[in-house]
């Protein structure tokens, strides 16, 4: 069946860049997401990249994707302690969600 | 407008309870799901109407009885629920399916079973 696999924590200092990264099995989906989740928040959609582009990237973001290896990563440059949260990957057909990576942005 | 829009945000409801969430979008999307999550885990997918018509079940205990009465409203009827049913229950949706556009959720609400 479908699987989507990350990494369970990171830790990082206010400034450094994270990465985060997804390794997947469905290669089907047309997008591959990244969602952000802050304590008892929602999902906010932080960006997506689609299946037949390499990279993508949208201001402190850069998405890339190694269709070949089935890897997706997620950059964030200049680490804030905002963006301290679990950061969900996403894909497949119905689309499923990796076990979350959470982020801790010391200061 | 990109919002997906759930009530209550928050729900305490017995067991022998009946309850309703409410999910509503008014982006013209036509695929809406409902998903399950609890505390620190990923969510997971319960259901998918696609088209006003449920086209995905991931073997949900017929407590939970999903309804999509039009394009831009989907209810998921709560009944005898049980304690460990206590989660946040997300709503997305899509102008379609996943395989082709963003899905987008609403704030979820927190449910809490007694």
């Amino acid at each position: 069946g479908e699987d989507v696999e990350q990494s369970l924590f990171l830790s990082v200092r206010e400034g450094d860049s994270s990465v985060i990264n997804c390794t997947y099995t469905d290669s089907s989906s047309t997008y591959l997401y990244w969602y952000k989740q802050e304590p008892g928040a929602g999902l906010q959609l932080l960006t997506y990249i689609f299946s037949n582009m390499d990279m993508k990237q949208d201001q402190r973001l850069t998405v890339l994707l190694n269709k070949k290896d089935k890897h997706l990563s997620l950059r964030i440059a200049d680490t804030q302690t905002g963006d301290s949260a679990i950061y969900f990957c996403a894909g497949g057909g119905k689309l499923i969600f990796g076990q979350g990576t959470e982020l801790s942005v010391k200061p | 407008d990109t919002e997906v829009t759930q009530t209550p945000k928050h729900l305490v409801m017995g067991m022998t309870n009946k309850k309703s969430l409410k999910c509503e979008q008014h982006m013209g999307h036509r695929a809406m799901y409902w998903y399950k999550q609890k505390a620190k885990k990923p969510p997971e997918l319960m259901f998918v109407y696609s088209y006003e018509k449920l086209s995905i079940n991931e073997s949900v205990p017929s407590r939970f009885s999903p309804e999509c009465p039009n394009s831009s409203l989907l209810n998921l009827h709560l009944h005898a629920l049980q304690p460990e049913d206590s989660a946040l229950y997300l709503c997305a949706s899509s102008q379609e399916g996943y395989r082709g556009t963003e899905a987008f959720f609403g704030q979820g609400t927190r449910l809490t079973v007694v």
